[in-house]
């Protein structure tokens, strides 16, 4: 079983950057694709960007194209979520989660996510 | 992209009684690929059923999904008290994965 750790919210102005960490827990991390999911407070959660195992794939949702950047570092079993050009509707606890199946049997790793700010 | 209408967005219930939540999808989900999420205040959602109908490992059988399309339903089947929290379905089958609004379960 793999646990995951987010990190790096905080409270920033509209237009600055932040990154946030997702720590796996152990080197298994490193063969799942990982994503980025966001819910703010009454709404359901909304998926924000995903990366690969081998990182050959990335994909992001239309709200955060070009803004947004995820990556990995497998020396380090973590992946990152870059995100510039804040806006106050990025506001949300961001959790990272691995969506994944054995056969056909499905299973999730969520974090307990971290909360960041947009705000003047 | 898919989008997921959850209805009705708040039911009141009593212990004891069957909770019917229902999902409807704007168009219909590849291969029944939805799942239902259970999340308690202050935690991340916890997968209860995926591929419509399959319990995910550890989920106690009052937790029972069904449906087909553009339709699914969770059933809970007899509610304990822990289960008076909010609910999500999510369909995993057409990129990007989304998830509907979410139904409060309360106490009546």
């Amino acid at each position: 079983e793999v646990q995951v750790l987010e990190s790096g919210g905080g409270l920033v102005q509209p237009g600055e950057s932040l990154r946030l960490s997702c720590a796996g827990s152990n080197p298994d991390f490193n063969s799942y694709a990982v994503s980025w999911v966001r819910q703010t407070p009454g709404k359901g959660p909304q998926w924000v960007t995903s990366i690969s195992a081998n990182s050959d794939t990335t994909s992001y949702a239309d709200s955060v194209k070009g803004r947004f950047s995820i990556s990995r570092d497998y020396s380090r079993n973590t992946v990152y979520l870059q995100m510039h050009s804040l806006r106050a509707e990025d506001t949300a606890t961001y959790f990272c989660v691995i969506f994944a199946s054995r056969g056909e049997v499905r299973f999730d790793y969520w974090g307990r996510g971290t909360l960041v700010t947009v705000s003047a | 992209e898919i989008e997921l209408t959850q209805s009705p967005g708040t039911l009141s219930l009593s212990p004891g009684e069957r909770a019917t939540l229902s999902c409807r999808a704007s168009q219909n989900v590849r291969s029944n690929y939805v799942a239902w999420y259970q999340q308690k205040p202050g935690q991340a959602p916890r997968l209860l059923i995926y591929g419509a109908s399959r319990r995910a490992t550890g989920i106690p059988d009052r937790f029972s999904g069904s449906g087909s399309g553009t339709a699914f339903t969770l059933t809970i089947s007899g509610l304990e008290p822990e289960d008076f929290v909010v609910y999500y379905c999510q369909q995993y089958g057409t990129s990007p994965l989304t998830f509907g609004g979410g139904t409060k379960v309360e106490i009546k």
